[in-house]
């Protein structure tokens, strides 16, 4: 089963941008979609294939995938960014969602 | 706008069976896969399985296959989830979510449903 990698927690000051990775083998020829999930309630969809997105999501979040690391970009970074979030790739050759297990973003 | 919405929160014993719910709204709501998502107290995403409820054709991650049951009435737009005999180890969070292609993204969410198993 394809494996998906994250680091379990990213801190970042307010203002500043947060990068969270999401590592797999040649990631870059999967299509990668990007979760937040605050405390409490449902993951929303953020990022859907590497880089759209939803509307609803704000400009200031923006996800790239490239050889082995897909990278969901949050700009500006505000108190109300932070959250855990998950990166989800099918795995085709499985035929099953494959989830991360997830980053805590922590706002300084 | 999809919308779901999920049945109530569930205590149980061990042994028991169980079957919760997830109803969608919206256009061709039928023609849409519906994925189950499993989170253990404190823990992240696990995919369970998907269904479709226009014909009630279903995939099982390997982790869930055999131990749970996709179930489907499309005449009420409703998508179930089912245990046989529950473990203590099956409480957690069960979240319904639309796929609109069964290897794409999962882009609209239940609120979820607290399953607890305990004597």
């Amino acid at each position: 089963s394809f494996v998906l990698t994250q680091a379990p927690s990213v801190s970042v000051a307010p203002g500043k941008t947060a990068r969270i990775t999401c590592g797999g083998d040649n990631i870059e020829t999967y299509s990668v979609h990007w979760y937040q999930q605050k405390p409490g309630q449902a993951p929303v969809l953020v990022i859907s294939y590497d880089s759209d997105r939803p509307s609803g999501t704000p400009d200031r979040f923006s996800g790239s995938n490239s050889g082995n690391t897909a990278t969901l970009t949050i700009s500006r970074v505000e108190a109300g960014d932070e959250a855990d979030y998950y990166c989800q790739v099918w795995d085709g050759i499985n035929d099953h969602v494959v989830f991360g297990v997830g980053t805590k973003l922590t706002v300084l | 706008e999809a919308q779901l919405v999920q049945s109530g929160a569930e205590v149980k014993k061990p042994g028991e069976s169980l079957k919760i719910s997830c109803k969608g709204s919206g256009d061709n709501f039928n023609r849409y896969w519906i994925g189950w998502v499993r989170q253990l107290p404190g823990k992240g995403l696990e995919w369970m399985g998907i269904i479709y409820p226009d014909n009630s054709d279903t995939k099982y991650s390997p982790s869930f296959q055999g131990q749970v049951t996709l179930s489907a009435d499309r005449s009420i737009s409703t998508t179930y989830l089912q245990w046989t005999s529950l473990k203590a180890s099956d409480t957690a969070m069960y979240y319904c979510a639309r796929q609109p292609a069964y290897d794409s993204n999962l882009d609209y969410w239940g609120q979820g449903t607290l399953v607890t198993v305990s004597s």
